[in-house]
């Protein structure tokens, strides 16, 4: 049970460059986040997606895209990469939103943009 | 707005207890949640509250007073292994997790 899973590890992009972050979870989960974390700044929420088909906006969204074409796969994309986005991303998944919920995620996938 | 305080570092010796402190406004609240994350890993569920009162798990314990919107975690027997940075997280009304920035926990023989 690989629970969940994020390709690539490591990246380096060049400004301007477009690339997709997958995320892909074997749990069954309805509900899956993306995730950004920087030092000293709490995990913040990009985007979210609460089934298959759905996405929603998170509290830092600009300049990011999301999918959610099958249940057990959720993509963030950048179009159009910018230093500001320099961070480790982290993909969760959890089975409900309520309360008591536990999150669940991958480990990470680390970008620099130059 | 949201907002979640809790110490960036701490400093312990192997053997004692810690308390790792954590305060919030949120809009709303349906419980608290603690994490731990080691370096250049995924954080990982220590523990969830809920109703006030304090929560007993092994070694770890976790206490939230909703009224003064306040929680600790409490480490027991600390071991080497327990270095990591441990995460407040409550949830909001619309069942978000809003993060703190962590507490990174340094263990010393």
């Amino acid at each position: 049970n690989a629970g969940v899973t994020q390709t690539p590890k490591f990246r380096v992009l060049k400004t301007g460059q477009s690339m997709t972050l997958l995320c892909a979870q074997d749990m069954n989960h309805e509900y899956m986040y993306w995730y950004r974390q920087d030092p000293g700044m709490g995990l913040r929420l990009i985007h979210y997606s609460v089934g298959e088909g759905t996405t929603a906006k998170g509290e830092v969204p600009d300049g990011y895209n999301v999918s959610r074409l099958k249940k057990q796969n959720f993509l963030l994309g950048l179009e159009s990469a910018a230093p500001s986005q320099t961070s480790v991303y982290f993909c969760a998944s959890s089975e409900t939103l309520e309360g008591g919920n536990i999150q669940y995620f991958g480990a990470g996938t680390r970008l620099s943009v130059l | 707005g949201q907002n979640i305080d809790q110490p960036t570092e701490m400093t312990a010796t192997e053997g004692a207890i810690v308390q790792i402190n954590c305060t919030y406004q949120t809009s709303g609240f349906n419980g608290l949640f603690w994490y731990q994350q080691h370096a250049g890993e995924a954080p990982t569920f220590l523990s969830y509250n809920v109703l006030d009162g304090l929560e007993e798990k092994g070694r770890f314990s976790s206490f939230l007073s909703r009224s003064k919107g306040y929680s600790y975690l409490l480490l027991k027997e600390l071991q080497m292994k327990d270095s990591a940075s441990y995460l407040c997280a409550p949830m909001d009304s619309n069942y978000q997790l809003i993060w703190g920035a962590g507490t990174k926990l340094i263990i010393k023989p």
